[in-house]
């Protein structure tokens, strides 16, 4: 089945260090690739997506490239702030359609610690 | 913000006991989802519902049933709560207008403790 790998962390940085997480994954088909972010105390959101092979997702300083060829979709940021500190999820939809609509297989979590 | 509620926001409760959490949505999305999220596991899907009265297993659904009976509510109950149970659970629910690549809107989890 699908599945989703990530780095392990926890991850401690200092504020404007450069961030990179790793994420790979396995899948069969043409997986749609996310990555959501989780403040304390709250739910996921999302940060980014890539629908396809070398599209590149983009929000908030945030990016990450859909590598088909190495399946992987590293999430990566020039400069961090204090303000991101958080729970980072790699996912994947299988994109199937019909009745696998929607369902997304999440990786393990990245805790990011930034410090001032 | 998706309008999405999750009640209760905390819970203990003791092993054997049921337990149902409500996930309420304003949004009149098709899809829901019921989640748990645990340290090292991610989140891991437990059921989902593509419709009123239409749902279907996840990958952890063992211990758990849900019910639909309107588009707004996804109920998630624990028939016979144990100890494995204790867990963050988070309902989320889906854009289905926007196709396969829409991403999911999250409550704010439910803490559910099983002593």
């Amino acid at each position: 089945g699908d599945s989703v790998t990530q780095m392990e962390g926890p991850v401690t940085l200092s504020e404007e260090a450069f961030l990179t997480i790793n994420c790979t994954y396995t899948a069969t088909g043409y997986p749609s690739l996310f990555w959501y972010v989780q403040y304390p105390g709250e739910g996921l959101q999302l940060l980014l997506k890539a629908t396809k092979a070398d599209d590149k997702g983009s929000n908030k300083g945030f990016e990450a490239t859909y590598r088909k060829e190495t399946t992987s979709f590293h999430l990566e940021k020039g400069s961090v702030q204090v303000s991101d500190s958080a729970v980072y999820f790699c996912a994947l939809s299988d994109g199937a359609g019909g009745t696998s609509y929607g369902k997304l297989t999440f990786g393990q979590g990245t805790i990011l610690t930034v410090h001032p | 913000d998706a309008g999405i509620t999750q009640s209760p926001r905390h819970k203990v409760t003791e092993t054997g006991t049921p337990v149902t959490l409500r996930c309420h949505q304003t949004e009149n999305h098709r899809y829901m989802y019921w989640y748990r999220q645990d340290p090292g596991h991610g989140l891991r899907l437990i059921h989902y519902s593509y419709g009123v009265k239409d749902t279907d297993k996840g990958e952890v659904s063992d211990g758990y049933s849900v019910s639909r009976s309107k588009t707004e509510d996804f109920l998630l109950t624990l028939e016979s709560a144990t100890s494995s149970q204790t867990s963050v659970y988070f309902c989320a629910i889906s854009e289905a207008s926007r196709g396969y690549n829409s991403p999911l809107h999250f409550g704010n989890g439910t803490r559910l403790t099983v002593t």
